[in-house]
Parts: C-alpha cells; sequence; structure tokens
C-alpha cells in the first residue's frame, strides 16, 4: 500500500462545476496535509495547506480532513479552465519533517 | 528574482557520465530538498538537509550523493548516470510560512534530464 494515494483521474468537469479531489494516507500519526498545483511542464506550487480536522477555505479552494479516517480533500468551487493542472496531496509525519507526496490527480476544466 | 534556482534546466547524459545538478536559494531558509518526477507520477525524495552542514537519505537516494555547501546551496549528484536516472528532478526550500506550517513551499523549475 502506498503511502499517500489520490483518486485515479484523469478528472473532468464543466466551467462552472465543483471538482473533488481525494487522498487517503497510511500513517496514522501524520501531523501536517498539503494541496500542490502543478502545471503541465512547471514546478509544483503550493495552494492550501492545513493541520486540524475540519474544513479550511481560502476563496474558490476548500480542504477538507478527517484524521479518523486518514482522509483528505480539496474542493475546487466554480471551477475554471485555469484550473486545469495536476494535483498533488503531500503528506508530513512531523510539522518539521519531509512531506511524502500522491501521484497526482490531473484535472481538466472544459469551458 | 527572489526564489530557488536550478542550473541546468536541460541536460542529457550518456550512460556512465556523471554530472552535478545545482541549486542555490536565497531566503535564508534552513531546509532544502532534491525529488524526482517521472511521468504520471508524483514526487520522490531523493535527499535532503534540515540545515547547513546536514544531509538524510528519502526515499530514493540510491545512485546519487549530494553536498549542503553552504545555506544557499544544495547540489545533487549523478556519480554513473543510469537511463533508470531519466527524470525530472526538483530543487525545493522551506521554511515556517504563516498558516502553513514548515512545508516545501518553493521549488525550482527542475531540471529535464535525458541519460542514454
Amino acid at each position: 500500500q502506498k503511502e499517500v494515494e489520490q483518486n485515479s483521474g484523469p478528472l473532468s468537469v464543466p466551467e462552472g462545476a465543483i471538482a473533488s479531489l481525494n487522498c487517503t494516507y497510511s500513517d496514522r500519526g501524520s501531523q501536517s496535509f498539503f494541496w500542490y498545483r502543478q502545471y503541465s511542464g512547471k514546478s509544483p506550487e503550493l495552494i492550501m495547506s492545513i493541520y486540524s480536522n475540519g474544513d479550511k477555505e481560502d476563496g474558490r479552494f476548500t480542504a477538507q480532513l478527517n484524521k479518523a479516517s486518514q482522509y483528505v480533500s480539496l474542493l475546487i468551487r466554480d471551477s475554471q479552465p485555469s484550473d486545469s493542472a495536476t494535483y498533488l496531496c503531500a503528506v508530513k509525519h512531523t510539522n518539521a519533517g519531509k512531506s511524502t507526496f500522491g501521484d497526482g490527480t490531473t484535472l481538466t476544466v472544459k469551458p | 528574482n527572489a526564489g530557488v534556482t536550478q542550473t541546468p534546466k536541460f541536460q542529457v547524459l550518456k550512460t556512465g557520465q556523471s554530472m552535478t545538478l545545482q541549486c542555490a536559494q536565497d531566503m535564508n531558509h534552513n531546509s532544502m530538498y532534491w525529488y524526482r518526477q517521472d511521468p504520471g507520477m508524483g514526487l520522490r525524495l531523493i535527499y535532503y538537509s534540515a540545515s547547513e552542514g546536514t544531509t538524510d537519505k528519502g526515499e530514493v537516494p540510491n545512485g546519487y550523493n549530494v553536498s549542503r555547501l553552504n545555506k544557499r546551496e544544495f547540489s545533487l549528484r549523478l556519480e554513473s548516470a543510469a537511463p533508470s536516472q531519466t527524470s525530472v528532478y526538483f530543487c525545493a526550500s522551506s521554511e515556517i510560512l504563516t498558516g502553513h506550517g514548515n512545508t516545501e513551499a518553493f521549488f525550482g523549475q527542475g531540471t529535464r534530464l535525458t541519460v542514454v
């Protein structure tokens, strides 16, 4: 079992819809959770982080964490074509440690 | 411009050749990382340096060596390149960001390495 698993893609949604990206992790002691966006041929960029159970909202993005279920998700509301990218989930065992990344989910938002 | 700078951006090596990938950051970050990314996959940690003078192995260290030359620079060396090392290499640095904790928030532009 991989340490961090993301729902297999690609995921395609129409413009204006909600895109839901999911991630599960195996290390129950994980403390920090992150979502990165990576455009094709570019480097990853951090878009969200979450540390406590519940929801965290930032603009059109909402990260959700459920430590009991070892599950973290990213919701993108009012999806735009510019959101088309690969989204990487990353998990840290400790706040100061190194991250483990999932393989990513590719999202396409169709106009 | 502030950030993480990697050189070179592209490189083609023959099997058995050696090379060093350079990475420098000018943000005074303590922690630096080297990742590789293969097609359709996420980032896999090769080595990291929590602070100047320290380095530790990551998930896939075989075939690589690193040097934390100073606080700014963290280089990755391939001693004898193999086709399996064909990949995109990213250097990253991290700091404690308000609201984000300590995370690899700053990535270089990547080095696309092909070993033939």
